[in-house]
């Protein structure tokens, strides 16, 4: 089964600030990689599909990168409402891998 | 809008069976795969299985095999993920999740416990 390795597990950051998450595969998953936000008591929210793009209506402060076994999720400038745990997830194949997740707290 | 609801949960007790549903609306559901996810108390997510949209391609994560049933009924906008022999372990927000995993439904609580 592909690993998904995400850190830090947790960050402390201001409001302002440039948020960075990374995302390491244990082997190549092309772009086949989403990032998700989860708040409290809800469900998980897609940010970002293939790597790179955004799903639609979310906030242009939130960016992807990255390809093959290595992704970045960036906050450009961290908002209050921002705060949630942050998930990986690989779809290359048809055995979908989350990695831990992120706490993400100001 | 795009809405998926999930019903069924519940408190069972250790090796009962139970059978959640996840409706949906907004949508041409019979033109989308289907996704089941869980999330423990506290944890991570986990995917569980997919089902493709007509119901001819399943799969499930490899080490939930056999006691996960993935089925669907197009006619009714549902899908069900019927879980057997259910164990303490398997406490949980059950998700259902539209093919690219957007959207997602609020999710449906079991509790395994005697």
């Amino acid at each position: 089964d592909i690993q998904m390795t995400q850190s830090p597990s947790s960050l402390s950051a201001s409001v302002g600030d440039r948020v960075t998450i990374t995302c390491q595969a244990s082997e190549d998953i092309n772009n086949y990689l989403n990032w998700f936000q989860q708040k409290p008591g809800k469900a998980p929210k897609l940010l970002i599909y293939d790597a790179s793009y955004l799903a639609t209506g979310v906030p242009s402060r939130f960016s992807g990168s990255g390809s093959g076994t290595h992704f970045t999720f960036t906050i450009s400038s961290l908002q209050p409402e921002d705060i949630a745990i942050y998930y990986c997830q690989q779809y290359d194949n048809l055995l979908f891998t989350f990695g831990q997740g992120t706490k993400l707290e100001i | 809008q795009v809405q998926l609801v999930e019903s069924g949960g519940g408190v069972v007790q250790p090796g009962r069976s139970l059978r959640l549903s996840c409706s949906a609306s907004g949508f041409t559901f019979s033109h989308y795969g289907m996704h089941w996810v869980r999330q423990a108390p506290g944890k991570g997510l986990e995917w569980v299985a997919f089902i493709s949209f007509d119901g001819t391609d399943i799969y499930y994560s490899d080490s939930l095999k056999g006691r996960f049933t993935v089925s669907r009924d197009n006619s009714k906008n549902t899908v069900y993920l019927q879980i057997n022999s259910l164990r303490t372990e398997d406490t949980s927000m059950f998700y259902c999740a539209r093919e690219r995993f957007d959207p997602w439904g609020q999710g449906t609580l079991v509790t395994v416990s005697s």
